[in-house]
């Protein structure tokens, strides 16, 4: 059965920086496409990085350059490396895994709740 | 950057059929994907590839696309239905980018 779980999620002061984690279950990350999906508080779905099987990143322009997508393959585990955070970053974080023909998101980690305020 | 366009919201009364519209540039030449989301939960794919279905996934739900409009269509809807529907492209050719649209609140009457 597939399963993803993340952590790390909290109250960061704005500035600051945060690491997310997904442990992933089911499958095996590193011959995945994954990705981070943020939703924040009232508001729809927002795209915010990917990775690729072969280790190509991709980002939002909202957090190209403070937000680093990685994995660890020995722990099957993909993380969000977040600098930089501003209140506007505030939202559940979800973990995905990707389809890699047709882009869809099959699998939902059950998101973590990140709030940027002083 | 490519968009994608939903209603707020859409109403209907159970056993009634819904149809959730996602208006974008020729969206007929891309693949859409549905999902369904519920108040606290994590949101669900209901519908890819414009009209294919999961497994464990209701016949009630089907899609089309056409044009620069794909639209979900929920069959006889239940109570149990109501929720926020999100429709979702991959832009793979230049970008890599991954678009939402806004999302509409289905309420069963």
């Amino acid at each position: 059965e597939v399963q993803l779980v993340e952590s790390g999620g909290g109250l960061i002061q704005p500035g600051g920086s945060l690491r997310l984690s997904c442990a992933a279950s089911g499958f095996t990350v590193s011959s995945n496409y994954m990705s981070w999906v943020r939703q924040a508080p009232g508001k729809g779905l927002e795209w915010v990085s990917v990775i690729y099987s072969g280790g190509s990143t991709y980002y939002a322009d909202s957090v190209k350059g403070r937000f680093t997508i990685s994995r660890d393959n020995s722990k099957n585990t993909l993380y969000l490396q977040m600098n930089s955070l501003r209140a506007e970053d505030t939202a559940v974080y979800y973990c995905a895994r990707v389809d890699r023909y047709s882009g869809r998101f099959d699998y939902w980690g059950q998101g973590t709740l990140v709030t940027v305020s002083s | 950057s490519y968009v994608l366009t939903q209603p707020p919201s859409v109403s209907v009364a159970p056993g009634q059929t819904a149809r959730i519209t996602c208006g974008g540039n020729n969206i007929g030449s891309k693949s859409v994907h549905w999902y369904q989301q519920k108040p606290g939960q994590a949101p669900v794919l209901v519908v890819y590839d414009d009209s294919d279905r999961p497994s464990g996934i209701p016949e009630r739900f089907s899609g089309s696309n056409s044009g620069n409009t794909a639209t979900l269509t929920i069959s006889r809807v239940e109570a149990g239905d109501e929720a926020d529907y999100y429709c979702q492209v991959w832009d793979s050719s230049s970008d890599h980018r991954w678009v939402f649209g806004g999302g509409t609140k289905l309420t069963v009457l």
